[in-house]
Order: structure tokens, then C-alpha cells, then sequence
């Protein structure tokens, strides 16, 4: 079965401690992994997608990265505006439409 | 910038009534998708559609239909509402095509007294 989890379920971090988010899934082939970010009461926000093993995207603070088995956000120096959750999608290869899983998501927290 | 407008940000409704909630779209886009938020477990996929008058059933379609007339119209529809359908509805857009990103609703936050 194709699952998608993510982990730490929360994160709380001092302003400017980087870390990294989790996400690790499990699908019979991979057609894309993407991530958004979600701030309270409003709908998710693309971010990034990743294609295949070894693809790195960066975008200000974040950076993303791809294994066969797991991506990682890496947030680099964050701020209190990097607030939010941020959920990990996958695309399988085998679906009959425009398919995509997600997680249930991290709840980072910046502390000032 | 593609904006996904839903309807209603809360709504508060009775077990048994009849529920529409409604999504427009203003990009062209062939694909919508209505997904349900629970604390937890992510965002489950409700029903999809990838032109006028489709549909597909996805994870959890049971006790919802949906209602595609125009391009950029997607309605959700809960024939007769329960408590277990208490929950953040988003709807999203995208190209026909794959990989490609979703953009979303600022969703309805829905309870069902």
C-alpha cells in the first residue's frame, strides 16, 4: 500500500537553530515527492518537487533533497515567519489520474 | 496568480441536512480535487475531476458526490450530513498533467451539530 509519513510530528526550534523535517514513504515507484507549506486557517502552499534520488531544491532558508526512501527539509538559520506546517506529497507511478499522498504533515514552531 | 476560491471559510450545519460547498477556479485549469483535513491524517482525497461533467471517486468518496457543470466550478455535495463529516474541506486545482503542483482553496471549516 502506498503511505506517506513524516516525522517529527512537531518542531519547536530557537530563531536561527537549523534542523531538518522527515518525510519517508513507500510507493510501488515514484513519479514526483512535493512539498508544501500550510500556515493556520489557510490551504497548503506549494514549495518543491523533487523527481528523482540525488535532486536538491533550495529556496531562501529551505532546502530540499531526495533518497529512494525519504526526503528531508532542511531549514537553515529560521526565522519566526518560517512558522507552519509542512506537509510531504507523493505522485505514484501507477494511478489512474493526477494522484497524490499526502502526510500528515510537521508543525514547525520559531521560537524569537 | 491562480486563486482557488471556496465559498465559505465556516459553516455550521444539522446531521441530516443537505450541504453544498463551492469551489471556482479562475486558471483554466482541467483538474479539481476536494480534500478533507483531519488532525492527524492528512489530507485525504474526496473526489476528483479532470474536465466538465467527470469524476472519479478517490480514498473516501462515501456519503459525498460532487458536481463539475463548468470548467472552473467544483461543488461538493453532502447529501445528508453527519458528525463524522466535521472536518476542513479544501479544494484544489491543477494542469492535466503530471507532477504537477496543486493550488489550493483557503478551505470551509465544517461543523455538523
Amino acid at each position: 500500500e502506498d503511505q506517506v509519513t513524516q516525522s517529527p510530528e512537531a518542531l519547536r526550534l530557537q530563531e536561527g537553530e537549523s534542523s531538518s523535517l522527515n518525510c519517508s514513504y513507500t510507493v510501488s515507484g515514484l513519479r514526483g515527492l512535493f512539498w508544501y507549506r500550510q500556515d493556520p486557517g489557510k490551504g497548503p502552499e506549494f514549495l518543491f518537487t523533487l523527481y528523482s534520488a540525488g535532486e536538491e531544491k533550495e529556496k531562501e532558508r529551505l532546502k530540499a533533497t531526495l533518497t529512494k526512501k525519504e526526503s528531508f527539509l532542511h531549514i537553515t538559520a529560521p526565522k519566526p515567519e518560517d512558522s507552519a506546517t509542512y506537509l510531504c506529497a507523493v505522485q505514484p507511478l501507477k494511478t489512474s489520474y493526477d494522484k497524490v499522498i499526502f502526510g500528515p504533515g510537521t508543525s514547525l514552531s520559531v521560537i524569537p | 496568480d491562480v486563486k482557488v476560491t471556496q465559498s465559505s471559510r465556516y459553516l455550521v450545519k444539522r446531521t441530516g441536512e443537505k450541504v453544498f460547498l463551492e469551489c471556482v477556479q479562475d486558471m483554466d485549469h482541467e483538474n479539481m480535487f476536494w480534500y478533507r483535513q483531519d488532525p492527524g491524517l492528512g489530507l485525504r482525497l474526496i473526489y476528483f475531476s479532470y474536465d466538465v461533467k467527470m469524476k472519479e471517486k478517490g480514498d473516501i468518496p462515501e456519503g459525498y458526490s460532487v458536481s463539475r457543470e463548468k470548467k472552473e466550478r467544483f461543488s461538493l455535495i453532502l447529501e445528508s450530513a453527519s458528525t463524522n463529516q466535521t472536518s476542513m474541506y479544501l479544494c484544489a486545482s491543477s494542469l492535466r498533467a503530471t507532477n504537477e503542483k496543486l493550488f489550493f482553496g483557503s478551505g470551509t471549516q465544517l461543523s455538523v451539530l
